[in-house]
């Protein structure tokens, strides 16, 4: 069964500077990989996602992510970061074969941005 | 219409009701998917339609949970007798392909159910 691990719970940072947000997953093969990001009383939103070919993704809002098969790891990335980053960011995989649809999400990071 | 819209926002339910959630999706999306989101968990897999069928539904946690989607557009999630253990946000989410992995997902933005 797949799994997504979100190892950091809560991560504060001054606005401007730089972001990572780790990601690990657990599956037997490369899966479909995606960033999503929920502000309060909204829904998701697709930032990135990595199905395959260049392991380094570009995304909406200036993030990046970028795919590590040694490690199992997808971290999101951002070079300087604005107030309106402040969020929830959620780690998901899905099944790369026929009839896949589910994603299996991870349990989230809360972002603080401080001014 | 716009995005994908989900009633009522939030609901407040005693322990026991029934309640039923609604989402429309995307005009014209073939695929809806319902997810719940207990507090500081990610979401997790409800069940799946590709127009009006029903293709899986294992992630209903109990036969109190049934949902539908009659005529390949709106769906209903309803629970029936509900339980202070089914209080999380249901999201609902369509995309306008037949559901693969890989496809854009574009979610409403819930409904949060507290049950007392």
């Amino acid at each position: 069964a797949q799994s997504v691990t979100q190892p950091d719970i809560h991560i504060t940072v001054s606005e401007g500077a730089s972001l990572e947000l780790r990601c690990n997953y657990s599956y037997g093969a490369t899966p479909y990989l995606f960033w999503y990001v929920q502000s309060p009383g909204q829904g998701l939103q697709l930032l990135l996602k990595y199905f395959s070919g260049d392991t380094l993704v570009q995304g909406i809002k200036g993030f990046e992510a970028e795919f590590k098969r040694s490690q199992s790891s997808f971290n999101l990335r951002k070079p300087s970061v604005h107030w309106s980053d402040a969020a929830e960011y959620f780690c998901a995989t899905a099944y790369s074969g026929a009839g896949s649809y589910q994603l299996t999400f991870g349990k989230g990071t809360k972002l603080s941005v401080i001014p | 219409g716009a995005g994908v819209s989900q009633s009522p926002r939030y609901k407040v339910a005693k322990r026991g009701q029934d309640v039923a959630l609604r989402c429309d999706p995307i005009s014209g999306h073939v695929s809806l998917f319902w997810y719940q989101q207990a507090l500081g968990q990610g979401p997790e897999f409800l069940t799946y339609f590709q127009n009006e069928a029903q293709l899986d539904k294992s992630g209903l946690p109990s036969d109190r949970f049934f949902a539908e989607r009659p005529e390949g557009s709106v769906s209903t999630l309803k629970i029936q007798r509900t339980q202070q253990e089914d209080s999380a946000v249901y999201l609902c989410a369509s995309s306008s392909g037949p559901g693969q992995g890989h496809e854009k997902l574009f979610f409403g933005s819930g409904t949060q159910l507290s049950v007392l």
